[in-house]
């Protein structure tokens, strides 16, 4: 079946540095991949997606890049801020197999960004 | 105004009551999900809905039930709570697109506590 996993947390970096999320993926069909970000208090918001092999999403600094070859999307960015702070979910959706298009999220990786 | 609201936003209840927790959205959405996300292990789909005649089980749907009263309104019921039903509740919308894609909008979550 399809399934998600992603780098376990907390991930504790100080202002400015470079940050990598790492984000694999099992999928039977094609999926679109999805990051989204929960702040704290709040509910999820998409930060970023894309939808087929080779596609980079990006969005207020991040990045990722669909790797079909690794079944790989994992999420960057060069310089991050306290106002980073949060937990980033990575997720797929495989509109054309078993799951009927629902999003499958990994477990969250919580993101402490120190001034 | 959000565009999708959940009610209550927090709720302690004891073990064996019945709880309604309500969602209501102004996205024009056919879609809408219940997830509940719990420390170390993500969000997990609880029930869907691809319109008000379309109701599915998710993940983990025994111990709930659910209503849809119209497109814009999804009712997620607890029968009897029990201490394990603790968590936060995520209701969320998604429209797909031609392109396959199903991003989805979540609300801001209730915080649901059985004591």
């Amino acid at each position: 079946g399809n399934s998600v996993t992603q780098m376990e947390g907390p991930v504790t970096l100080s202002e400015e540095a470079f940050l990598t999320i790492n984000c694999t993926y099992t999928a039977t069909g094609y999926p679109s991949l999805f990051w989204y970000v929960q702040y704290p208090g709040e509910g999820l918001q998409l930060l970023l997606k894309a939808t087929k092999a080779d596609d980079k999403g990006s969005n207020k600094g991040f990045e990722a890049t669909y790797r079909k070859e690794t079944t790989s999307f994992h999420l960057e960015k060069g310089s991050v801020q306290v106002s980073d702070s949060a937990v980033y979910f990575c997720a797929l959706s495989d509109k054309y197999g078993g799951s009927q298009g629902n999003l499958i999220f990994g477990k969250g990786t919580k993101l402490s960004v120190k001034p | 105004d959000a565009d999708v609201t959940q009610t209550p936003r927090n709720r302690i209840t004891k073990t064996g009551k019945r709880i309604m927790l309500e969602c209501s959205q102004t996205k024009g959405h056919d879609r809408m999900y219940w997830y509940r996300q719990d420390p170390g292990l993500g969000l997990r789909l609880i029930y869907y809905s691809f319109d008000v005649k379309d109701i599915n089980k998710g993940e983990i749907s025994d111990g709930y039930s659910v209503s849809r009263q119209a497109q814009a309104k999804f009712s997620l019921s607890l029968e009897s709570a029990i201490p394990n039903q603790t968590a936060l509740y995520f209701c969320a919308t998604s429209d797909p697109t031609g392109s396959g894609t199903d991003t989805q909008y979540f609300g801001p979550g209730t915080r649901l506590t059985v004591l």
